[in-house]
């Protein structure tokens, strides 16, 4: 069975830095691309960023570019986004998922959240 | 950068009822498009994967049509356990984007 769990989330000041870490299980990671998606209280869905099944391509939403990277360890089937000069408006709730090319996002875990306040 | 745009934002209907969600893309997109189910609380669910295919273990009166830039997510026949938020995502090119979502309840 397929699992996906996030950890890392939690209280960090405005300017602050924090480390998500996604673990997972159940199926071949090496063979996919992984993604960070976020959702602010009360608000839709937003695409964070994506990393390719060989570390070499990553991609950013604007509002993120520059200040969180997306990095991937295959030998222990986890991806990780690190956050700095985190803001206010990074608040949200922040889930992995698995990703099948041009197809969906197939497999999500349960989020872990982040606040950002003083 | 492609943006969704997803109608109505809200949706009340009767238990039974049709319902219909429309996503609009601001390029063609081909059938790279996806449908999620979010209740609260929980992480979104995968209902539908490349615009017309149902996931699986999805009831099958969730249906998913169109290709290009006009997509739609059917209910054949709504149920009380349906009432969530339904966004459409699109998986054309980077940036990723989803849709504002439709949030859909019983009347």
């Amino acid at each position: 069975e397929v699992h996906l769990v996030e950890s890392g989330g939690g209280l960090v000041e405005p300017g602050g830095s924090l480390r998500l870490s996604c673990a997972t299980s159940g199926f071949i990671f090496s063979g996919h691309t992984m993604n960070w998606v976020r959702q602010a209280q009360g608000k839709g869905l937003e695409w964070v960023a994506s990393i390719g099944s060989s570390d070499i391509h990553t991609f950013y939403a604007d509002s993120v570019k520059g200040r969180f990277s997306i990095s991937r360890d295959n030998a222990k089937n986890s991806v990780y986004l690190q956050m700095n000069s985190l803001r206010v408006e990074d608040t949200a709730v922040y889930y992995c998922a698995r990703d099948i090319p041009f197809s969906s996002f197939d497999m999500w875990g349960q989020g872990t959240l982040v606040t950002v306040s003083s | 950068d492609i943006q969704l745009t997803q109608s109505p934002s809200f949706l009340s209907a009767s238990v039974g009822d049709r319902v219909t969600i429309t996503c609009r893309a601001s390029q063609v997109i081909n059938n790279h498009l996806a449908w999620y189910q979010q209740k609260p609380g929980k992480a979104p669910k995968l209902l539908i994967y490349s615009a017309f295919n149902l996931q699986s273990g999805v009831p099958s009166r969730f249906s998913g049509s169109g290709s290009g830039t006009e997509f739609t997510l059917t209910i054949s026949s709504l149920q009380p356990e349906d009432v969530a938020t339904y966004y459409c995502q699109h998986l054309h090119t980077y940036p990723l984007s989803f849709g504002g979502g439709t949030k859909v309840e019983i009347k």
